[in-house]
């Protein structure tokens, strides 16, 4: 199995500022995704992290908001632009370790509040 | 438009009861379906998926084509099987998930 790591774990920001999130895997993936898990809510996907080019964004998302970076296999940011309450949110990475198929493993989310 | 229902937000039983969570999907083709399971104070985690025919902690899951369901049962529960559970098909394109709203177990004593 992999450990997955998040960055921070959990923030408290003011409106109006970025705050970037990391996801470290210390094996080879094959696939990297960002998720939001809005509060009494399931997980969307915002994007799936491509190396070395622009991440794929799902509807609603876009890249002036959520700025994703993936340099190399096994390392990804996810930035929140300008925050607003309604970003208070769980973000979540996942990874699709290679040799595993399609199955997506979790990071422990970061929990981000602002006010 | 493709779809995936998960149908309770909450099922509550005793030790020992058989449980099912439902969940139903709409899509094209032929996703692949998983379980994924979050306990308190963890991360959420893959149960099961239905291409490994598996039985986990007790639980199995069988794909319904006909119904296109996939429903999540075991025939005992236990308290320590209390925690959200999400139904989550892969439709195929570049592994990505779409989750359903989830179901909160609670298993009482």
């Amino acid at each position: 199995s992999a450990v997955i790591s998040q960055k921070p774990s959990r923030d408290i920001c003011q409106r109006g500022t970025s705050l970037t999130i990391q996801c470290q895997v210390d094996s080879q993936v094959t696939m990297m995704f960002w998720y939001r898990q809005q509060p009494g809510q399931s997980l969307t996907l915002i994007a799936t992290a491509n190396q070395g080019s622009e991440a794929t964004y799902e509807s609603g998302f876009v890249i002036d908001k959520f700025p994703i970076s993936r340099p190399n296999l096994t390392f990804s940011t996810l930035t929140v632009s300008n925050m607003s309450p309604e970003d208070s949110s769980i973000y979540l990475c996942s990874v699709v370790l290679a040799g595993s198929l399609d199955t997506q493993y979790f990071g422990p989310g970061t929990r981000l509040t602002v006010l | 438009a493709q779809r995936v229902t998960q149908p309770e937000k909450l099922l509550s039983v005793f030790k020992g009861a058989p449980v099912e969570l439902k969940c139903n999907y709409s899509y094209s083709g032929s996703p692949e379906l998983f379980w994924y399971v979050q306990y308190s104070r963890q991360r959420l985690q893959l149960l099961l998926r239905h291409i490994s025919r598996e039985s986990i902690k007790g639980f199995t899951a069988d794909l319904n084509k006909g119904e296109t369901s996939f429903h999540l049962k075991k025939p005992f529960a236990q308290e320590e099987d209390s925690a959200m559970y999400y139904c989550a098909p892969n439709t195929g394109a570049n592994s990505k998930l779409t989750f359903g709203k989830g179901i909160t177990l609670s298993v009482r004593p």
